[in-house]
Order: structure tokens, then sequence, then C-alpha cells
């Protein structure tokens, strides 16, 4: 069974660019979660995608978008970046969200914006 | 949204039972009680969860307390892997919106003496 992956690994950007970030969920697994880790602290829960459709989103303004594909991969888009959108991002897959059940994340992409 | 309460940090001794306990007075009917950790450098990985019963799997052990304000994730014999940060987080049983997401808090460091 794979994991959960995430690409690339790290990357750098310059404050006003666009940046996609890539995660392949575990195999099963139909629900994708987002989130956000600044340095130091816990993460945040950005948006989540079930069967291809945005069903959750936490507290980040709409130049943090996603897509889910029929695989159920799924990519985070960032428009505009600024400097505090330096930050691990993370990725989560699941069976249907919910307390019932589990995620599983990958190991993440740090996003350095300059 | 229901929030939990851990010690900031705590130290162990390799080879010595760890108690993790976490808070969580406003805890409704519906919530499961789910522990992860995060070693440095990487995504959050799942130790366990539950609804009412204690647990137990290969990693860990949870006790919840009867009136479920209150869990313990015990760790039967700390190893050197096993310092991380914990998070005690409450999970909705509905899917989808925020609350079917994982809140994290700041967590408890675990450091874990030879």
């Amino acid at each position: 069974e794979t994991g959960v992956t995430q690409s690339p690994t790290h990357l750098i950007k310059t404050r006003g660019q666009q940046v996609t970030l890539r995660c392949s969920s575990q195999s099963g697994h139909n629900t994708v979660s987002w989130y956000q880790q600044a340095l130091g602290q816990g993460p945040q829960f950005i948006f989540q995608y079930y069967r291809e459709e945005e069903n959750g989103r936490g507290n980040f303004p709409p130049r943090f978008s996603g897509l889910q594909f029929p695989n159920y991969s799924s990519e985070l888009n960032v428009n505009a970046l600024e400097l505090d959108d330096s930050a691990l991002y993370l990725c989560a897959s699941s069976i249907p969200a919910g307390g019932k059940y589990e995620q599983y994340f990958g190991p993440g992409t740090r996003l350095t914006v300059t | 949204d229901a929030k939990t309460t851990q010690p900031n940090s705590m130290e162990s001794n390799e080879e010595e039972p760890v108690h993790l306990p976490c808070n969580h007075s406003t805890i409704s009917g519906t919530d499961y009680i789910h522990w992860y950790r995060q070693l440095p450098s990487q995504g959050p990985e799942y130790v366990i969860h539950g609804l009412t019963s204690n647990v137990n799997n290969r990693m860990a052990s949870l006790a919840i307390a009867e009136d479920r304000k209150s869990s313990t994730l015990i760790l039967h014999r700390a190893t050197l892997r096993d310092a991380a940060v914990y998070y005690c987080i409450l999970r909705g049983v509905n899917y989808g919106g925020s609350q079917g997401n994982l809140i994290f808090g700041k967590g408890t460091k675990l450091s874990v003496k030879p």
C-alpha cells in the first residue's frame, strides 16, 4: 500500500508569484485535506476535497485554491504569494472525513517566499 | 470548536512508560478523541483514536475518562524515536466542513532521555 506523497519537497518563490503543490493520496482514500504549518506552530486546516469538490474550508483567503482529480490526487494553488506564506504545506488523505476515521499525512512541501 | 489542553512539554526516560494527559472539558457526545505525533522535519503521524472505550494498538494505548472530559495517551516503553510533539485533537463525527478536520493546538513536546 502506497502512502501519501507530496511534490516538490522544497520550493523557493518570490513574493507575488504563484505556486502549485501536488499530493497523491493513499490508495483507497477519496478525501484529501491540506494544512499549512508555520515554523513552531501546529498545522492549520486550509481546505478539504471529497470526490473532486471542496467541502470544507478553514480561515484562508481565496488566493488559496485547490483541485482534486478523478484518481483522488490533489493540487494546492497559491496566487500572489506573500512572505507569510512561507511554511510547510501538508496534505492528508482519508476515507470520508469525520471523526470516525484517521487521516494520513504526507511529508510536506517546504515553501519559502522571498 | 471544542478545545483541548495539554502540557507544553514532558520528559521521559528510555524504556519507561509515558503518560501524556489531555483535558477536553467541552467535548460533545459525538466528538472522537484523536492523537497524532510529529517527529522533527516530518508530517504528523496518526497514533490512535477513540470515542468512549479505551483503545489499544501497536503504537500506544488510549485511556478515556468515564465522563470523557480527559484522556491519556500511554506509550508503554518509550524509545528515543518517540521524541516528538504529540497532539490531542477532538474531531467531529460529521464529514465535510471544518468540523470534520483536525484542529491542531500546540501539543506536548516529549523528550526521551537515554
